[in-house]
């Protein structure tokens, strides 16, 4: 049964600074990743969408990679700004289904 | 289009009562999802939809939940005799295809 792991479950920063988030997956034999955006109380945004037989996605100051084998994902954030507050969810999307599997979350705080 | 619309918003509901949710996804889009979200969790697959014809069925699903999409439009959710475990945030999707799916704002139930 897939499994999908984030880490860390919170984070605090001071503005400006680069982060990342970790994500595990225990099945590698997945279709895609999908890193979300959601704001309290509020349904997800999709930030960045990997395909398996791709590296790396970049939006803006946004860049994911992903590494199939090892069932690991990361999304990093470069210079981060107090809009960028919210949870960032990981799914991955596995073979021969049409469901995402999420994991439970990273909270993420930039204050001032 | 703005996007998918789920309503109620918020429901507050008596244990034993019924509910009913509703979902209208973008109007071009074939697919739509129906996902369950508890406090500090990430959201959890229930159901999923390509046109009229129900695909998947989550086995969190219960005798208790039915969903229907009456010529592959809105759906409707309803949870029948509403226990405090149902108390989470509905979450709807809709997709033209495989993936890429945009989620609603939810639908945030509390049995009380």
């Amino acid at each position: 049964k897939q499994e999908v792991t984030q880490i860390p479950a919170a984070l605090s920063v001071p503005e400006g600074e680069n982060l990342v988030l970790n994500c595990s997956f225990t099945d590698s034999a997945i279709y895609n990743l999908q890193w979300f955006r959601q704001d309290p109380g509020k349904g997800l945004t999709s930030l960045l969408l990997i395909q398996s037989s791709q590296r790396e996605q970049t939006s803006g100051r946004l860049n994911a990679s992903l590494d199939k084998s090892s069932g690991r994902s990361t999304l990093y954030i470069a210079a981060s700004q107090p809009g960028d507050s919210a949870t960032y969810l990981c799914a991955v999307r596995e073979e021969n289904t049409d469901k995402l599997i999420f994991g439970t979350g990273t909270r993420l705080q930039v204050f001032p | 289009d703005t996007g998918v619309s789920q309503n109620p918003r918020h429901k507050i509901t008596k244990r034993g009562q019924n509910v009913t949710f509703r979902c209208d996804p973008i109007s071009e889009h074939n697919r739509l999802y129906w996902y369950r979200q508890t406090l500090g969790q990430g959201p959890e697959f229930l159901t999923y939809f390509q046109n009229e014809a129900q695909l998947e069925k989550s086995r969190l699903l219960s005798d208790r939940f039915s969903a229907e999409r009456p010529k592959g439009s809105f759906s409707t959710l309803e949870i029948q005799r509403t226990e405090q475990g149902d108390s989470a945030m509905y979450l709807c999707a809709s997709s033209l295809g495989p993936t890429g799916e945009t989620f609603g704002s939810g639908t945030r139930l509390t049995v009380v």
